[in-house]
This record gives structure tokens, C-alpha cells and sequence, in this order.
């Protein structure tokens, strides 16, 4: 059962320009969306959230767009650089903090950046 | 920066196994996870804790499993007797109280022959 899915395992780009990594979710609990990268033999490291009462947050070269319509997230890199090449997770959670709290994950995209 | 540490980085047992994964989680966190990653899969959630009980768990987390926090800064997970599917990356995480990041150690690899 995918509740989140990332349906591209890999994408690749030219340092510079613009990474585009997608993700869809079909539980409509979901209300917080979290972009996990990681690097070989490492654990996952947070990148950046979006709560679903916007659809828009921005941290630096970094920007998570939400869609809750169409149920579709995605993070805009920008510039690209070498060092971003990593998986990228996304993540989602239907509750606020507490006992009850959990992230289900997609699979993961794998971002190459070329220089 | 605080971090979550997980011990051993790699473990390799042979099947029917009892296996022993070891994680030290942020100190001020109240809130303690374990995932695991099959090669080329999703990090799938196994099982929450808090205020030293089992506060969620996945169908993954059958009889065989079982955590602890025996001691007030150690979270463990047990298998029991491993099979040849449980060769993943396990990842242990914690959450601070109200927070909604999780913060994950960077993984145990079992490898079960």
C-alpha cells in the first residue's frame, strides 16, 4: 500500500539548473510533508517541511510546493549543485507531534547533479 | 549538533539468530522510532515508543521483534530469531515533544545468511 510515491527512482541534471523531485500521496489524513536526503551509509536528514495549510515554503536554494487538490508535492533546487546529489525522500504524517506520531515514506529519488 | 547513534554499523548473523540493534537517541527527546530500509525499498516504519510502551506498530513488527529502553539512554531492538528477509538497514529516530521532525541515526546494516 503506497500511500506516498515518488514514481521517478532517479533524475539527473546539469550543475546550475533547476532539480524538480515529485511526490504524490493518496491518504487524505496527511496534513505535514517533510523531504528527508540522504547520502550512502547515512541515516536520512531533514531537509524541509510544508504544512497543508500552505502550499509554498522556501529555505534557501530550497522550495517545497504543495498541491493538496491534486495531492502532489514537489522541491524545486535551485541552483543545482554537485553536492545535492543524493536520495531524496519524501515524507508525510497525518498527526501533530505526540505518541501517535509517525512518517509514512516514499521510496526515494535519486538526484545526480553533473558538473 | 545532537545526534542519533546507532550501533553496530554492520552485522552479519547467520538465520535463526537472536540479533541485538543499539541506538542512543537525543537526549531530550521523548519519542523513539525504529525504521528499516530492504535494499532498493522504502524506509518502512516498524514501531514508536513512548514513556517506556509501545506506542504504534506495522504488521512488520511480528512476535519476533521487541524494543527496550532498558536503561534511560539506550532504545534496542531485539530479533528474535532472524530470518533471510530481515537483512535491511535499520534506522533508529527520535522526536523532540511538540516537534514534528524526526531525527535518524545513520543505520545499522543486518545481513542475515
Amino acid at each position: 500500500d503506497q500511500q506516498v510515491k515518488q514514481n521517478s527512482p532517479s533524475l539527473s541534471v546539469q550543475e546550475g539548473r533547476i532539480s524538480i523531485l515529485n511526490c504524490d500521496y493518496t491518504n487524505s489524513m496527511f496534513d505535514y510533508f517533510l523531504w528527508y536526503k540522504k547520502y550512502p551509509a547515512e541515516g536520512p536528514t531533514f531537509l524541509i517541511s510544508i504544512s497543508s495549510i500552505k502550499d509554498k515554503n522556501e529555505d534557501g536554494r530550497f522550495t517545497v510546493f504543495l498541491n493538496k487538490s491534486a495531492k502532489h508535492l514537489s522541491l524545486h533546487i535551485v541552483p543545482s549543485q554537485p553536492g545535492d546529489s543524493a536520495v531524496y525522500f519524501c515524507a508525510a504524517s497525518g498527526t501533530r507531534g505526540g505518541s501517535n506520531y509517525k512518517l509514512t515514506f516514499g521510496k526515494g529519488t535519486l538526484l545526480t547533479v553533473n558538473p | 549538533e545532537p545526534e542519533v547513534t546507532q550501533t553496530p554499523s554492520h552485522q552479519v548473523t547467520q538465520m535463526g539468530q537472536e540479533v541485538i540493534l543499539r541506538c542512543v537517541p537525543i537526549s531530550n527527546h521523548l519519542y523513539f522510532y525504529w525504521y528499516r530500509q530492504i535494499l532498493g525499498q522504502k524506509v518502512e516504519f516498524l514501531v514508536s515508543f513512548y514513556n517506556n510502551e509501545i506506542s504504534e506498530k506495522s504488521e512488520i513488527f511480528d512476535d519476533q521483534f521487541s524494543v527496550e529502553r532498558p536503561d534511560g539512554s539506550n532504545f534496542t531492538l531485539k530479533i528474535r530469531s532472524t530470518k533471510l528477509e530481515d537483512s535491511a538497514m535499520y534506522f533508529c529516530a527520535s522526536l523532540h515533544s511538540g516537534a514534528n521532525v524526526l531525527t535518524f541515526g545513520a543505520g545499522s546494516r543486518l545481513t542475515v545468511l
